[in-house]
């Protein structure tokens, strides 16, 4: 089977940083996604990475080790708006269907 | 991108009955998904709907149950048979050009079922 583990909860304080991981035990996939949903919302994409490393967007970076089966999403400078769920996902096509992670609520704190 | 609409945004049903729910994309694309999120859960995909074929089902989900049409590429209808109270969950529509990993999600169709 498929499985992505990530932390429920994360609390972090305005103005720093945090990292959200995601441990997966599933193979073939094509790459790994990070979501955001705010209570209420629809979930937004944020990151991907097809490939081993680094990936950075503003603010959000996102990395993964296909050798660990490990990936994270970090947010820097974080402020009050950040607080909502992030989801990892896997894909096993481009354009095709997403695997969720369990998801982690972070709460950012002033 | 891509804009999504579902209606409706949220329903009350009563046990038994079966409610439809439609997804309209603002453009064409080749594949749509339809997923299921309980309360403080995550995204549990349903189906992949495909144009001009049967939908394609996940494990521990049967078409008897929640069957998909996707009469054309900008829209899809996902129903909820016989309901009961497990029913009850947000379910999402979401998009995916094959260019791209970026899947785009409608805002949820929230449904109790009492």
């Amino acid at each position: 089977g498929q499985s992505l583990e990530q932390p429920s909860e994360v609390t972090a304080v305005e103005g720093a940083i945090v990292q959200i991981n995601c441990t997966y035990q599933t193979s073939g996939f094509y790459g790994l996604s990070w979501y955001q949903q705010h209570d209420g919302g629809a979930p937004t994409f944020l990151s991907y990475n097809a490939l081993d490393g680094l990936e950075e967007t503003g603010r959000f970076s996102s990395f993964l080790s296909r050798s660990d089966s490990y990936g994270y999403l970090l947010l820097q400078e974080l402020q009050m708006k950040d607080s909502a769920s992030y989801f990892c996902a896997v894909d096993f096509n481009q354009g095709g269907k997403l695997i969720f992670g369990q998801g982690t609520e972070l709460s950012v704190k002033p | 991108s891509a804009v999504i609409s579902q209606k409706p945004s949220r329903d009350i049903c009563q046990r038994g009955t079966s409610l439809t729910i439609q997804c309209q994309v603002d453009s064409q694309v080749t594949m749509m998904f339809w997923y299921r999120q309980q309360p403080g859960q995550s995204l549990t995909l349903i189906a992949t709907a495909n144009q001009g074929s049967e939908a394609t089902y996940e494990s521990g989900f049967v078409i008897d149950k929640f069957p998909i049409s996707r009469p054309n590429l900008t829209f899809s209808t996902l129903t909820v048979s016989n309901m009961s109270p497990e029913d009850s969950s947000i379910y999402l529509c979401s998009v995916a050009r094959d260019t791209s990993y970026e899947q785009y999600f409608g805002p949820g169709t929230r449904l109790t079922v009492t």
